[in-house]
């Protein structure tokens, strides 16, 4: 299985800033994933990314507001951008290996508090 | 689409008790099902799967099996610890697509 580290784990920020979090996976993937966990909710896919292409960004969500990078097989970047209290989630990166049978492995997750 | 729904937490129990927490989906095709475990602070890791009706998935005394006809995938354990205090959600996978449905999770707290 593979091994996925984020960074930071936790960030406590203000309203209007910006905040990359970083995934670092120990293998090689195709695609990885960015998911939401608002307070008390479930998780929300954000965008699914591949290397070398534009991410693909679910209903609601837009570059703009959540720019991805995948500069490579094995890291993917995701930027919170003009933050505010609403954003103020668990931010989770993910990869699949194990197809067909759509096995995702989660990174630990990242904390954001947005005052 | 695709949805997972389970029952609403929290689930409280006292330890050994017997644990069941509902899951029941709606998809199209022969979707894998799986259970997540969420501890406090920490992020999501794979409990256990199915892949196709009838399978049992299994995995820390937690057992799951996917019920076709009843569109369920329940979770279950004989008797709960202390350590097992955790969300638990449901989803569901179709092959060849890699994005998965979750179910809002099911706090779980178990006392001593």
């Amino acid at each position: 299985s593979a091994v996925i580290s984020q960074k930071p784990s936790r960030d406590i920020c203000q309203r209007g800033t910006s905040l990359t979090i970083q995934c670092q996976v120990d293998s090689q993937v195709t695609m990885m994933f960015w998911y939401r966990q608002q307070p008390g909710q479930s998780l929300t896919l954000i965008a699914t990314a591949n290397q070398g292409s534009e991410a693909t960004y679910e209903s609601g969500f837009v570059i703009d507001k959540f720019p991805i990078s995948r500069p490579n097989l094995t890291f993917s970047t995701l930027t919170v951008s003009n933050m505010s209290p609403e954003d103020s989630s668990i931010y989770l990166c993910s990869v699949e290996q194990g197809f067909p049978y759509n096995e995702q492995f989660f990174g630990p997750g990242t904390r954001l508090t947005v005052l | 689409g695709d949805s997972v729904t389970q029952m609403e937490g929290p689930v409280t129990l006292s330890e050994e008790a017997f644990l069941t927490i509902n899951c029941t989906y709606t998809a199209t095709g022969y979707p894998s099902l799986f259970w997540y475990v969420q501890y406090p602070g920490e992020g999501l890791q794979l409990l256990l799967k199915a892949t196709k009706a009838d399978d049992k998935g299994s995995n820390k005394g937690f057992e799951a099996t996917y019920r076709k006809e009843t569109t369920s995938f329940h979770l279950e354990k004989g008797s709960v610890q202390v350590s097992d205090s955790a969300v638990y959600f449901c989803a569901l996978g179709h092959s060849g697509y890699s994005t998965l449905t979750f179910g809002k999770g099911t706090m779980l707290l178990v006392s001593p």
